[in-house]
């Protein structure tokens, strides 16, 4: 089946500074999902991208389907965007969510 | 509601014992996923239902686990002669379809004891 890789595994950042995510896939996928679960553990779609780019306030994500990886870019990091990031791809064969084992984001004040 | 609810919040029970954990969809969405989610690790895939069909059961643990679906709406996840194992946050998500956003419910703290 489809592997999922991200990386970094964790990630500590100062208030401010710019991150980028990134989550690699062994397959072609028909779905690209980015996730954050928050401290409390609630998961919140971020992106639905398999292809392309999307900006959405300081987050943006750019995935190459050809390539096979996503990246996810956070800018102007504040303490409220810690958490565990997620991908999670599905392939074509079935509707399973594959999902990665995360980057856990610090960002300290 | 305007987001997927599960009940209850928290679970705490003894080994051996049946539980039962429930998720309300958001209106009008026919997909419905159930993961498990162990501490401090990434989310696995349970079952899906399509309407109130289960096409995908692969990722049942066991036979201990089981689902059901009805009125296109709630959903229940069994969990039988629950083990220490078991210990995981149950997490429901829905969406308008297959390949589609799928939005996710707070989960469901099962602590076995």
């Amino acid at each position: 089946g489809i592997q999922v890789e991200q990386s970094p595994p964790d990630l500590i950042l100062q208030e401010g500074a710019n991150s980028t995510l990134r989550c690699n896939f062994s397959d072609s996928v028909n779905n690209l999902q980015w996730f954050h679960q928050n401290p409390w553990g609630q998961l919140i779609n971020l992106f639905y991208i398999p292809s392309g780019t999307k900006q959405n306030g300081r987050l943006s994500a750019t995935t190459v389907a050809t390539e096979r990886y996503s990246l996810l870019y956070i800018s102007s990091s504040q303490t409220t965007d810690s958490g565990v990031y997620f991908c999670a791809v599905e392939s074509d064969s079935n509707y399973q969510l594959i999902w990665g084992a995360g980057t856990k984001l610090i960002i300290k004040p | 509601g305007a987001g997927v609810s599960q009940s209850p919040s928290n679970k705490v029970t003894e080994k051996g014992k049946d539980v039962e954990l429930r998720c309300d969809p958001i209106s009008g969405h026919t997909a419905l996923y159930w993961y498990r989610q162990r501490l401090g690790q990434g989310l696995e895939f349970l079952i899906y239902f399509q309407g109130n069909s289960a096409p995908d059961k692969s990722g049942l643990p066991s036979d201990r686990f089981s689902a059901e679906r009805t009125g296109e709406s709630v959903s229940t996840l069994t969990i039988q002669r629950t083990q220490q194992e078991d210990s995981a946050v149950y997490l429901c998500a829905s969406s308008f379809g297959t390949k589609q956003t799928q939005y996710f419910g707070p989960g469901t703290r099962l602590l076995v004891l």
